[in-house]
């Protein structure tokens, strides 16, 4: 069935670092493709998405990619900020069905 | 600007206990669904509902039963509540498997 794998965590960085997490994924169909950030104490909130191949999604400095030939869409920012401390999810939607599916969630830790 | 509204926001159940977890949107959305969060284990779907009228099993949905009580409103209720349902209760509502709206959860602790 379909599913997503993303990175484990916690990842702990400076503040200004380079941010990569890791997102894989395995569809039937064409999926559209999200990522979801989780600040402490809150729900989830989307961060970015894309609904196609090739296509790059950003917001708030964070991008992700959809690359169907290695079926990853992995979350990138060039300067993380102490604030971005948070958890972050990767998701699949739209297979057919109503049901997105996340991943494990990745926790990352910014130090000042 | 309300979104989505959950309540309770904190629960303490013993065992064998009930309760229902309400959920409410003013989005005109269709599409409903109740999460629980794990540690290390993502968000898994209870139960949702993709139109009012309807309903239909997750992949947890054991223990559980919901309720599609309108267009705005889709209750979760544990009948008689077991240590293994603590956990973080998410209410979501969206179109057509777009970008979900989250409420701000329920943290539901069974002893």
């Amino acid at each position: 069935g379909d599913s997503v794998t993303q990175m484990e965590g916690p990842v702990t960085l400076s503040e200004e670092a380079f941010l990569t997490i890791n997102c894989t994924y395995t569809a039937t169909g064409y999926p559209s493709l999200f990522w979801y950030v989780q600040y402490p104490g809150e729900g989830l909130q989307l961060l970015l998405k894309a609904t196609k191949a090739d296509d790059k999604g950003s917001n708030k400095g964070f991008e992700a990619t959809y690359r169907k030939e290695t079926t990853s869409f992995h979350l990138e920012k060039g300067s993380v900020q102490v604030s971005d401390s948070a958890v972050y999810f990767c998701a699949l939607g739209n297979t057919g069905g109503f049901k997105t599916i996340f991943g494990a969630g990745t926790r990352l830790f910014v130090k000042a | 600007n309300a979104g989505v509204t959950q309540t309770p926001k904190f629960q303490v159940l013993k065992t064998g206990q009930s309760m229902t977890l309400q959920c409410a949107q003013d989005m005109n959305h269709n599409s409903m669904y109740w999460y629980r969060q794990d540690p290390g284990m993502g968000l898994r779907l209870i139960y949702y509902s993709a139109s009012e009228g309807t309903t239909d099993k997750g992949e947890v949905p054991n223990g559980y039963n919901v309720s599609r009580l309108n267009k705005r409103e889709f209750s979760l209720r544990l009948e008689s509540a077991a240590p293994s349902q603590t956990s973080v209760y998410f209410c979501a509502s969206n179109e057509r498997s777009e970008k979900l709206f989250f409420g701000s959860g329920t943290q539901l602790s069974v002893l």
